[in-house]
């Protein structure tokens, strides 16, 4: 079965930049969604079709994809942010989730 | 706007089948190109997608789990059940349920419920 592979936690420090890839292969013919889930939280949605952001979401947070991999990108990190990532993508009509990463605010 | 709600026991024993309910607002499951997915999360680990069901009926189902899940809607438009059967204690954990509107083949969920805590002990 189709896997997508994330680092499981990524570091950094306030008002700096965090970015947060998910690999898997033949990622670039897939688009790629991202959730952001904090504890005792519900997911929620932050980036589809690799770069889309759905209203409410602020422009510091922001999708790339190149080739095989996609990347989530958070700018002027703040303390808020801190939570763990999950991308996302579709294989045969199925939904393969990554394993998470958790982004740590130091 | 569309909520949802996931609702079922707290509390299984092994080997039992555990029933849940997605009940739903803001949408209806009779409209074109809507789907609700279920995807649990097992304490302290990642998410994992279990079943998805389309207005059509169309059904789909996690590979691992296909042979045990079986997800159906109701007649009304505005529930989804999801049962597994034969559980057992790796089966525990937060089980949501999720919208997607299924314009594209790539859509997301989009609007997901609280969740609800399932436990499996004897």
């Amino acid at each position: 079965s189709y896997e997508v592979t994330q680092p499981p936690s990524v570091s950094v420090s306030p008002g700096q930049t965090a970015s947060i890839p998910c690999s898997g292969d033949d990622l670039e013919d897939k688009s790629v969604t991202w959730y952001q889930q904090k504890p005792g939280q519900s997911p929620v949605l932050v980036i589809y079709k690799d770069v889309k952001r759905p209203s409410g979401i602020p422009e510091r947070i922001s999708g790339s994809h190149s080739g095989n991999t996609a990347t989530l990108t958070v700018t002027g990190t703040q303390a808020t942010d801190e939570a763990d990532y999950y991308c996302q993508v579709w294989d045969l009509s199925t939904v393969v989730f990554g394993g998470g990463t958790k982004l740590i605010v130091l | 706007q569309i909520t949802l709600r996931e609702s079922g026991p707290t509390l299984v024993k092994p080997t039992q089948t555990l029933t849940l309910t997605c009940a739903f607002s803001g949408f209806s499951l009779h409209s074109t190109e809507v789907g609700v997915g279920w995807i649990r999360q097992p304490p302290g680990k990642a998410l994992e997608w279990l079943a998805l069901i389309y207005w059509n009926d169309d059904k789909r189902y996690s590979p691992s789990l296909r042979s045990r899940l079986t997800i159906t809607k109701d007649p009304s438009g505005n529930q989804v059940v999801l049962t597994m059967t034969n559980v057992h204690p790796v089966d525990a954990g937060t089980y949501y349920c999720a919208h997607r509107s299924a314009v594209t083949g790539e859509d997301p969920f989009d609007y997901w419920g609280p969740g609800t805590l399932v436990s499996v002990s004897s």
